[in-house]
């Protein structure tokens, strides 16, 4: 079965760092961009980069550049997203998705469980 | 980056009556290579989004035929002939002609 497992909630504070993750299996990971998209709460879907994990080429959405960092680990299959300072805006759903077609940008039809981040003091 | 407008943004449905949702980008879709990248997604309550309809107008596997998906540059819509209680949810369309990809603001489907 293709899947894409999320890591699990997470609870931080005000400039805390974080790293969460998206291990995808039941396919050849490196053929298929993987997808980070934020939901913050109680509001819509938002397009954050994507990792091409064959050699690690990633395109950011400027809303997100520099904020996060996207990167994979080939050996675990395993994507990630990543924060140095954490602000109380980031407080969202954070999901990974994966497109129906190898070399395709979208068509995300296998999605990660999300994963919800809190930051609060 | 392309903005996607949805409309509306909350919509009311009878059971068995159909539905069209709208959404307006602020530049064409059209690629050179011919395909509208242009995606509908369903997010069901407390699920993760999934995949309706891809280049616009392709089904994915295993979505009811009651739902299409049409147009082209600027306008589409997606279109639900006969609605069933299962459809409640939110429809995002996603933009992936230029990057950055940008989804609309979303639709609420709900049952009268």
């Amino acid at each position: 079965e293709v899947q894409l497992v999320q890591s699990g909630a997470e609870v931080k504070k005000p400039g805390e760092s974080l790293k969460i993750s998206c291990k995808g299996s039941g396919y050849s990971f490196t053929n298929y961009w993987i997808a980070w998209v934020r939901q913050m709460p109680g509001k819509g879907l938002e397009w954050m980069g994507l990792i091409w994990p064959g050699d690690s080429n990633t395109r950011y959405s400027p809303s997100f550049q520099g904020q996060v960092t996207i990167s994979v680990d080939r050996s675990t299959s395993t994507a990630y997203l990543q924060w140095s300072t954490l602000k109380a805006s980031d407080t969202a759903m954070y999901y990974c998705a994966r497109p129906l077609l190898q070399h395709a940008g979208a068509y995300y039809n296998i999605w990660g469980q999300g994963t919800l981040v809190t930051v609060s003091s | 980056d392309i903005v996607m407008t949805q409309s509306p943004l909350s919509l009311p449905v009878t059971p068995g009556e159909p539905a069209s949702i709208s959404c307006r980008s602020s530049q064409s879709l059209l690629h050179s290579d011919g395909y509208n990248y242009l995606d509908w997604y369903l997010q069901k309550p407390g699920q993760s989004p999934q995949l309706l309809i891809y280049l616009a107008s392709d089904r994915a596997s295993g979505v009811p035929d009651r739902f299409s998906g049409s147009g082209s540059g600027t306008d589409f819509t997606l279109t639900i002939s006969r609605v069933e209680a299962e459809d409640v949810g939110v429809y995002f369309c996603l933009q992936a002609t230029q990057s950055p990809y940008t989804f609309g603001q979303g639709t609420k489907l709900e049952i009268k």
